[in-house]
């Protein structure tokens, strides 16, 4: 599929909050996700909007979606050591392909103390 | 419950070679998705089984590559000649098909090094 982009580095200082940012492309996408990669594991549903809102907010996580821009960001409020993670924004490919993800590329985030 | 489990966890083999990748999802599961993830090409998706069957094949690179679904349960991701570009590391997901909102699961993912 066409490219999600994200940049693909981020270092930040614990207590600090992260943006992660990320420009998707099929603006028929019914819900956007944000997957995180630990180091060895697999990957893991962190959180998810649907197209119709612009915020959610869960915890320290808040998402924002940009429809207009086709722009998703994840934000980390007091980012902690073990937020150190690579994560993936996603995308549905569509209902013929059981809405399987197309994933831009991950964003490895280096939390230091 | 058990999650999805992919085996072998690593398979070294040489060009030329056929290998057999499995994934059992968790179950009552209906779909499964098979993705692969490479330094060069971050995560791409595959092919996709809606139980036995596959609607959607348009991801699979080439025509070495090739997979099946039996029982509605076990998948095995087939790589006929394996080619040095065909090392990555192979997830499968499963899940259960909603209106869009798809949690899918992913397993730990099978790591293949063509040498």
């Amino acid at each position: 599929g066409e490219d999600v982009e994200q940049s693909l580095f981020l270092s930040v200082r614990e207590g600090d909050s992260s943006v992660i940012n990320c420009t998707y492309t099929d603006s028929s996408s019914t819900y956007l996700y944000w997957y995180k990669q630990e180091p060895g594991a697999g990957l893991q549903l962190l959180t998810y909007i649907f197209s119709n809102m612009d915020m959610k907010q869960d915890q320290r996580l808040t998402v924002l979606l940009n429809k207009k821009d086709k722009h998703l960001s994840l934000r980390i409020a007091d980012t902690q050591t073990g937020d150190s993670a690579i994560y993936f924004c996603a995308e549905s490919i569509g209902e013929n392909s059981g809405y399987a993800l197309n994933f831009g590329k991950g964003t490895s985030l280096l939390v230091t103390p | 419950g058990a999650g999805v489990s992919q085996s072998p966890s690593n398979k070294v083999t040489e060009k030329g070679k056929d290998v057999e990748l499995r994934c059992d999802p968790i179950s009552g599961h209906t779909a499964l998705y098979w993705y692969r993830q490479s330094l060069g090409q971050g995560l791409e998706f595959l092919i996709y089984f809606q139980g036995n069957s596959a609607p959607d094949k348009s991801g699979l690179p080439s025509d070495r590559f090739s997979a099946e679904r039996t029982g509605g349960s076990v998948s095995t991701l087939t790589i006929q000649r394996t080619q040095q570009e065909d090392s990555a590391v192979y997830l499968c997901a499963s899940s259960t098909p909603g209106q869009g909102l798809e949690t899918q699961y992913f397993g730990p993912g099978t790591r293949l090094l063509v040498l």
